[in-house]
């Protein structure tokens, strides 16, 4: 099993929702990571977990509030977002974070924040 | 922080064209990647390349490390119509100050 999940594929949240997404993997990586990617811009690194430790904040505002409840889980819970924040949101997976680790990606979530 | 300068940033080739694209830096690095990513998907790593003047190929894609350390070209032969999509260079500076940053993409358009 090769795959990275995220669910929900697509989401529509007002300016005072609270949501989630989530993100499963079971290749045993220990490496976990959320990327915000903007229509027609590369993918943008917002947070990187290892060992379910968060070893990397991007200066991302505090409305996006990552968890990793154990190795093949990550979320990332939203609140308070801005229409700005609408973009796709995508999570990937490594074994660990050498740069001969592959990352393996999801196939996003589609975020529309009204 | 890293620039990675992708050309060029989109491109209309006829089916069983051979196309090439590349990356520039101003930094000398360690990796260089090359991915696509198709509509309403995550990119997919195609290549990695780990050692200046190495040349690697994937079927019909070859991708070489520049000797200076900072450039790298992705070369498509015979392109196909499923060859369409979004490609990224990308750099992966691992170890505890982990980053991967991507270049600005090339869109690839394959006319059958």
């Amino acid at each position: 099993d090769t795959e990275v999940t995220q669910t929900p594929k697509h989401l529509v949240m007002g300016m005072t929702n609270k949501k989630s997404l989530k993100c499963e993997q079971h290749m045993g990586h220990r490496a976990m990571y959320w990327y915000k990617q903007k229509a027609k811009k590369p993918p943008e690194l917002m947070f990187v977990y290892s060992y379910e430790k968060l070893s990397i904040n991007e200066s991302v505002p505090s409305r996006f509030s990552p968890e990793c409840p154990n190795s093949s889980l990550l979320n990332l819970h939203l609140h308070a977002l801005q229409p700005e924040d609408s973009a796709l949101y995508l999570c990937a997976s490594s074994k660990g974070t050498s740069r001969y680790n592959e990352q393996f990606f999801g196939p996003g979530t589609r975020l529309t924040v009204l | 922080g890293q620039q990675l300068n992708q050309s060029p940033q989109s491109m209309f080739i006829q089916e069983g064209e051979d196309v090439s694209m590349n990356c520039t830096s101003s930094s000398i690095f360690n990796t260089w990647l090359w991915y696509k990513q198709d509509p309403g998907e995550g990119p997919v790593l195609l290549i990695a390349l780990y050692k200046a003047g190495e040349l690697t190929s994937n079927g019909r894609l070859t991708a070489q490390f520049g000797i200076t350390r900072k450039d790298s070209f992705l070369n498509i032969s015979a392109s196909i119509p499923s060859d369409v999509g979004i490609y990224f260079c990308g750099q992966n500076s691992g170890g505890s100050n982990y980053k991967l940053t991507f270049g600005k993409g090339t869109l690839l358009t394959v006319n059958p």
